[in-house]
């Protein structure tokens, strides 16, 4: 009963190297989500995807890319990060299908970029 | 657009005190609302939720909330606090129930509870 998982939990990188982060659950929840959560933002959603190979933009998308050619999977790149995405990124999925539908969220993966 | 705003970055209460965190929201329709609590290098988990079915919630751990309309609030409640309820804490809103809603989520509240 994995849930949803994420990796790495912790990365350093250097500005202009492109970043992947990984995100898996075990549910086949129809959506899955991509916040940042940094200091007096709380948690802004990056993009979306509502199933396989249909993604949406959300509050602060430039600078990411994401993809999601299976449901499960939902990875998070970051193709020549800047200092500025130095965060802690959230992976979550909800079934969907409603408003009332609650999402949970995997571990986070905290990212520096020096 | 919805909006949710969560008063005080920081709330400090002793032990055994009474825990009030206060949430407001913004919405053209009905909203759907969540609290979730976030423990140190954890994700998030949901405490409670309102989706219209009654104004006063239970959750989690001894946690209620309130739903009022008149004051677009929907304030957390602990009638006592226990050093495990040290954590951070998230208001957020959905709009409706015509499919999928994204979350809103305020900037959160980090509660300390001293002995």
């Amino acid at each position: 009963d994995a849930g949803i998982t994420q990796s790495p939990r912790y990365k350093i990188t250097e500005t202009g190297r492109q970043v992947t982060l990984m995100c898996h659950q075990t549910w086949s929840h129809s959506y899955m989500f991509w916040y940042r959560q940094d200091l007096g933002h709380g948690l802004r959603l990056i993009y979306y995807s509502a199933a396989a190979d249909i993604t949406d933009k959300g509050e602060v998308p430039d600078g990411y890319v994401v993809s999601r050619s299976k449901t499960e999977n939902f990875p998070l790149t970051l193709e020549s990060a800047t200092r500025s995405q130095t965060s802690v990124y959230f992976c979550a999925s909800t079934k969907g299908t409603s408003g009332t539908n609650e999402q949970f969220f995997g571990p986070g993966t905290r990212l520096t970029v020096l | 657009a919805q909006s949710v705003t969560q008063l005080g970055s920081h709330v400090s209460v002793s032990e055994g005190a009474l825990v009030l965190l206060r949430c407001n929201y913004s919405s053209s329709v009905p909203p759907y609302l969540f609290w979730y609590v976030q423990y140190p290098n954890q994700g998030l988990q949901l405490l409670l939720k309102y989706t219209s079915a009654a104004t006063l919630v239970k959750g989690i751990n001894g946690f209620e909330a309130e739903f009022k309309k008149s004051e677009t609030s929907f304030h957390l409640t602990k009638p006592s606090a226990h050093m495990s309820d040290a954590a951070e804490y998230f208001c957020a809103v959905s709009e409706g129930n015509t499919g999928f809603q994204k979350l809103v989520f305020g900037t959160g509240t980090r509660l300390l509870v001293s002995p």
